[in-house]
């Protein structure tokens, strides 16, 4: 079965904390995995994927596939980090958008 | 460039009647899926629409229809609508480009409630 699992609702961290967003997933094949990020009031976009290992707004992903996780991760928190974040994954080319349930990042100054 | 829009932007109806949103594409792009996130839960794939025909579906009754115009733009329709129905309705497009890792834009989405 394809699915995307983000165990955690919520986190809450301290402006400067390190930061680390869980996601695992199930998929036979190779699949594409992504973050999105949606802040309040904005309309989800996307923040990063792990094809392209790029670090975006300090946020990087590496991908396990002995483990079948994509966690985000980052050093230092930022109060304008706050938002939701959805890993999602596709079988490439086109394909689909499966999501997670998404976490809610807190970030308290 | 507006990027993805979505009208209505809320829409109430009542159990029973059926609903048509709207979705127009980001300038370039010529595909078109649609979501429906319900409260709590991540977005969940409807179907996906390219060159006017419906490419790929998710597991969504036949009661979620859909449509694709030659100008890229589309139409989700919804018939007989349930309670349930009642979620934020997402549409997100894609790049002509079908290079693997490609981007889907998303709109703001239409909120429906079913009363």
């Amino acid at each position: 079965a394809q699915r995307v699992t983000q165990p955690e609702k919520l986190l809450s961290v301290f402006k400067g904390a390190p930061v680390e967003l869980k996601c695992n997933y199930s998929y036979s094949g190779s699949p594409e995995l992504f973050w999105y990020v949606q802040y309040s009031r904005q309309r989800l976009q996307l923040l990063l994927r792990h094809i392209s290992r790029e670090s975006i707004k300090g946020f990087t992903a590496d991908l396990n596939k002995g483990e079948t996780s994509f966690h985000l991760k980052k050093p230092f928190a930022q109060e304008e980090d706050s938002a939701m974040y959805y890993c999602a994954l596709s079988g490439g080319m086109a394909d689909k958008l499966i999501f997670g349930t998404g976490t809610r990042l807190q970030v308290f100054p | 460039d507006a990027g993805v829009t979505q009208s209505p932007t809320h829409l109430i109806k009542t159990r029973g009647q059926q609903v048509t949103l709207r979705c127009s594409p980001k300038s370039g792009h010529d595909t078109v899926s649609w979501y429906q996130q319900a409260l709590g839960q991540g977005p969940q794939f409807i179907f996906q629409y390219y060159e006017e025909e419906e490419r790929q579906r998710g597991n969504f009754p036949d009661r979620f229809s859909g449509h694709q115009f030659p100008n890229y733009s589309s139409e989700l329709n919804v018939n007989a609508l349930l309670l349930g129905d009642s979620a934020l309705y997402l549409c997100a497009s894609s790049p002509k480009d079908r290079r693997p890792s490609y981007e889907q834009y998303f709109g703001p989405g239409t909120r429906l409630t079913v009363t």
